[in-house]
């Protein structure tokens, strides 16, 4: 069956940089986009960017480019994103994913980034 | 930047049609897609394409599309549907660009 796997929780300071791992399984790595979202406490979802996994090309949010990194690793089946230079505004439940022309079907069980001093 | 809405909150009493609008100006050319994701859990699809419902979502869900507006409507609401309800687009004016309405807190009273 069809998962993603996401790393635990993290507990960031401002400025510092954060990375968190999606490991897929269950279908072809490399036939579906990764998303990735996020949700602050008591928020929405607010969607971050995707990468693909099949030519490495990747988008991020208008808001978020320079300070949001997709990267993944064909090999372990695995997306990653860095977000840096994080202030309290960045603490949510971040989201990876899958994602088609149907939609994001599966998605991973978050994970919870908190940043404080 | 591209904006999708909805209404904050929709209450409604079990077996009642619950219906929950989402606007968007790019909705007649980009596919809508609905998220249901009740508290401390990931979101599930439940409607992608505007109207198709993907397997194991119950028939009382389905998905229409008129103009600028979707809808998602829930038949014959059940206790289990109380959830927050996500319709989710994309901005494809540049490189593509994702976007979630604001969402909507549906409880069944």
């Amino acid at each position: 069956q069809v998962q993603l796997m996401q790393s635990g929780a993290e507990v960031k300071k401002p400025g510092a940089s954060v990375k968190v791992s999606c490991k897929a399984s269950g279908y072809t790595f490399t036939d579906f986009h990764i998303h990735w979202v996020r949700q602050a406490p008591g928020q929405g979802l607010e969607w971050l960017g995707w990468i693909s996994p099949a030519s490495d090309g990747t988008t991020s949010a208008k808001r978020f480019q320079g300070r949001v990194t997709l990267t993944r690793d064909t090999s372990i089946s695995t997306a990653y994103m860095d977000v840096s230079r994080l202030t309290s505004d960045d603490t949510a439940v971040y989201f990876c994913a899958r994602g088609g022309e149907n939609g994001f079907d599966f998605w991973g069980q978050g994970t919870l980034v908190t940043v404080s001093s | 930047s591209y904006e999708l809405t909805q209404p904050p909150s929709v209450s409604l009493s079990p077996g009642q049609t619950a219906r929950i609008t989402c606007s968007g100006d790019a909705l007649p050319k980009q596919y809508a897609y609905w998220y249901q994701q009740k508290p401390g859990q990931a979101p599930v699809l439940v409607i992608y394409k505007d109207t198709e419902r993907p397997s194991g979502i119950p028939e009382r869900f389905s998905g229409s599309s008129s103009g600028t507006t979707v809808t998602l409507t829930i038949s014959g609401v059940q206790a289990e549907d109380e959830a927050d309800y996500y319709c989710q687009s994309a901005d494809i004016s540049g490189t593509y660009q994702g976007v979630f309405g604001g969402g909507t807190k549906l409880t069944v009273l």
